[in-house]
């Protein structure tokens, strides 16, 4: 599976779209990309993947560059729940019965 | 609703004791289940894969021995710690694939102290 790069840790002020960036340079064409977040002392927490196209649900948006060597999550409206650290993950299957690789994350603090 | 449950939540034990942790799909049925280990500060590591009706498969530097994993059934599969010390205090999660879908649900958790 590729490597990804993620800042160690963000701000974001309570309410506004916190917008966490992951580079993925190596990305094979058959890679997808998985966002997930720890809330602390928590399993993680599946959020949204997609191939090449922007993906949106309930969640968060997903926005990956035409080259797809790097995405940026969403997160439209923050709050104070939204704090966690958030793994980027590449993966080549979409199946859910690949093992999932985390790296090290973004921790992501929401500032009331 | 939870889709996978762990258990115990949190467990204490003395060095050298064993200890068994749950992992159960509560709403599909796994014939894989993942468990990773997470150290304080660090990100999750994948352990070993569960498989139901044959061996699990470690990774690297993974003792099998000592963590002995046991796939009972289709929805539920068991981590033994054997013989714990210290250095495996930890934080034990499991992850269940969610059947036709394109991802896995992980359960809460359990926090592991050896004395």
């Amino acid at each position: 599976d590729a490597k990804t790069t993620q800042p160690p840790s963000m701000d974001c002020a309570e309410g506004r779209a916190a917008n966490l960036p992951c580079n993925h340079s190596t990305i094979s064409g058959n890679e997808y990309v998985y966002w997930y977040r720890q809330i602390h002392s928590q399993g993680p927490q599946y959020i949204i993947h997609g191939l090449k196209n922007n993906e949106t649900n309930e969640m968060a948006s997903l926005i990956i560059t035409e080259d797809r060597k790097s995405s940026t999550l969403i997160l439209p409206h923050a709050t104070l729940r939204d704090t966690a650290v958030y793994y980027c993950i590449v993966r080549f299957s979409s199946g859910g019965y690949q093992k999932v690789t985390f790296g090290t994350g973004t921790k992501l603090q929401v500032i009331p | 609703g939870a889709v996978v449950s762990q258990h115990p939540s949190r467990v204490i034990c003395k060095s050298g004791t064993s200890v068994k942790i749950e992992c159960r799909s509560l709403d599909f049925q796994a014939t894989t289940m993942f468990w990773y280990r997470q150290f304080p500060k660090q990100s999750l590591m994948l352990m070993a894969t569960s498989n139901e009706g044959s061996k699990a498969t470690y990774e690297q530097g993974v003792e099998k021995d000592k963590f002995l994993i046991n796939h009972a059934s289709l929805t539920l599969s068991t981590l033994t710690v054997t013989s714990a010390h210290p250095e495996d205090s930890s934080f034990y999660i499991c992850s269940v694939p969610a059947g036709g879908k394109e991802t896995q649900y992980f359960g809460p958790g359990t926090r592991l102290l050896v004395l």
